[in-house]
């Protein structure tokens, strides 16, 4: 079945540095991948959709100078937290998919910001 | 209903029992209902995608049912086992692409 890899794991930083999160699509393309964010004990929270060849699409209150995502090829997309504080301490994760078909998910990001 | 809502928010049971839970969703422009069965340290994975009203599915011994026209849709477990400890988590999908999930329901089977 298809396959996201999401790395890394998981991050700690300092305050004021930027991190960057990768997801790959494994065995497909993926021209579409959705970004989210969970805080803990609430839901996922679309971030962004990030289209391949293309700007990304943020959700309103979610600020794309800080939040950077690149989808370069069909098969890799970035978020990079910049200058990182610790409020963006949270559990990131993308996906892949939508609609009827469902999402094939990464296994998330989870970031300490110190 | 504007939110999805899942409930309870945790349920404790022992291995053996059946149980169910609920995901309450806004039923106008309604597209999908996705359901997710998530792991500590793992991928969300997919369990149902639905979509018609009235929809039944299985898979082995975890069951779902859709009502579109009220905005639920209920996960059944027969017979639960630690093995199916976990995060439930439901996603409802409008035709305008939209998804949001509910704040999951997490699943505690003792031996």
């Amino acid at each position: 079945g298809a396959v996201v890899s999401q790395h890394p794991s998981w991050v700690i930083c300092k305050s004021g540095t930027s991190v960057k999160i990768e997801c790959r699509s494994l065995d497909f393309q993926a021209t579409t991948m959705f970004w989210y964010r969970q805080f803990p004990k609430q839901s996922l929270m679309l971030m962004a959709t990030s289209n391949e060849g293309s700007k990304a699409t943020y959700e309103q209150g979610v600020e794309k100078d800080k939040f950077l995502i690149n989808h370069a090829s069909l098969t890799l997309s970035t978020l990079t937290v910049t200058s990182a504080h610790p409020e963006d301490s949270s559990f990131y994760i993308c996906s892949a998919g939508a609609g009827r078909g469902g999402y094939t998910f990464g296994s998330g990001t989870r970031l300490t910001v110190v | 209903i504007l939110n999805v809502e899942q409930s309870p928010q945790s349920l404790h049971v022992q291995e053996g029992d059946s149980t169910n839970f609920t995901c309450s969703f806004p039923s106008s422009n309604f597209y999908a209902l996705h359901w997710y069965r998530w792991e500590t340290a793992k991928s969300p994975e997919a369990l149902f995608v639905m979509t018609l009203n009235g929809d039944e599915k299985k898979k082995g011994r975890i069951s779902a049912t859709l009502n579109t026209k009220e905005g639920y849709s209920y996960l059944y477990i027969k017979g639960s086992q630690p093995e199916d400890s976990a995060t439930y988590l439901c996603a409802s999908n409008t035709n305008a692409g939209k998804s949001t999930f509910g704040d999951g329901t997490t699943l505690t089977v003792k031996p």
